[in-house]
């Protein structure tokens, strides 16, 4: 069963807009972590933010994560078009073996 | 994609005939783990391994079996292919429990 399930499952915006993921999980974590993945390609990590952080920053993303509501989000600011992409949470299981459990993904559509 | 290597690329094989997919990495890092793609499903773990001759099952692992007898190489057997099992294959590396997954390109295996 999935452990994550994204909010939206797709969202489409303008160039220059922010944009907004939602991640809702179900049991315990270590940490949370976000994915990207492009059209035919493997996932790319883009951030981790462990149980104990409620925010983390990377350029121009922003994570937080609420473990009382266990619920992450990711904030994409300054969109490009580059950015369109489906884009992953994924959590372990804390059973301390590396396994991550991915949601459906949102896919995100950036327009010129 | 950080010393991972999928092979094949593609395949397409017909229903009843067994298949073997191979991830090698370059890395040295301990965990591996298979994981396909399907729409509506995200991500969902196969099989793992912590090392090698050690792995142990994800939660979609009916029909799949896995060895790793040597750190670089882990490979995911279909003993007997289905048409259900057409879906995207991912393979990934982690060096430690806590910290970020690095993907491979994928393998597009198509049973017909």
């Amino acid at each position: 069963s999935q452990q994550g399930e994204e909010d939206p499952q797709a969202l489409s915006i303008q160039e220059g807009e922010n944009a907004t993921m939602n991640c809702s999980y179900k049991t315990s974590i270590n940490n949370l972590q976000w994915y990207r993945q492009n059209s035919g390609r493997g996932l790319v990590h883009l951030i981790l933010i462990r149980s104990n952080e409620r925010e983390k920053h990377s350029g121009r993303l922003r994570v937080t994560l609420d473990t009382s509501k266990k619920s992450s989000s990711l904030l994409i600011t300054a969109s490009r078009a580059a950015d369109t992409a489906s884009y992953f949470c994924a959590t372990d299981d804390s059973s301390n073996t590396g396994k991550l459990i991915f949601g459906q993904g949102t896919t995100l559509q950036v327009k010129p | 994609d950080a010393g991972i290597t999928q092979s094949p690329r593609h395949k397409v094989t017909e229903t009843g005939t067994p298949v073997t997919l191979r991830c090698h990495q370059t890395e040295n890092h301990r965990y591996m783990y298979w994981y396909r793609q399907d729409p509506g499903h995200g991500l969902r773990l196969i099989h793992y391994s912590y090392g090698v001759k050690d792995t142990d099952k994800g939660e979609v692992s009916d029909g799949y079996s896995v060895s790793r007898s040597k750190t670089e190489d882990f490979l995911l057997t279909l003993e007997s292919a289905t048409s259900s099992q057409t879906s995207v294959y991912f393979c990934a590396i982690g060096g430690r429990v806590d910290e970020k997954l690095f993907f491979g390109s994928g393998t597009q295996l198509s049973v017909l």
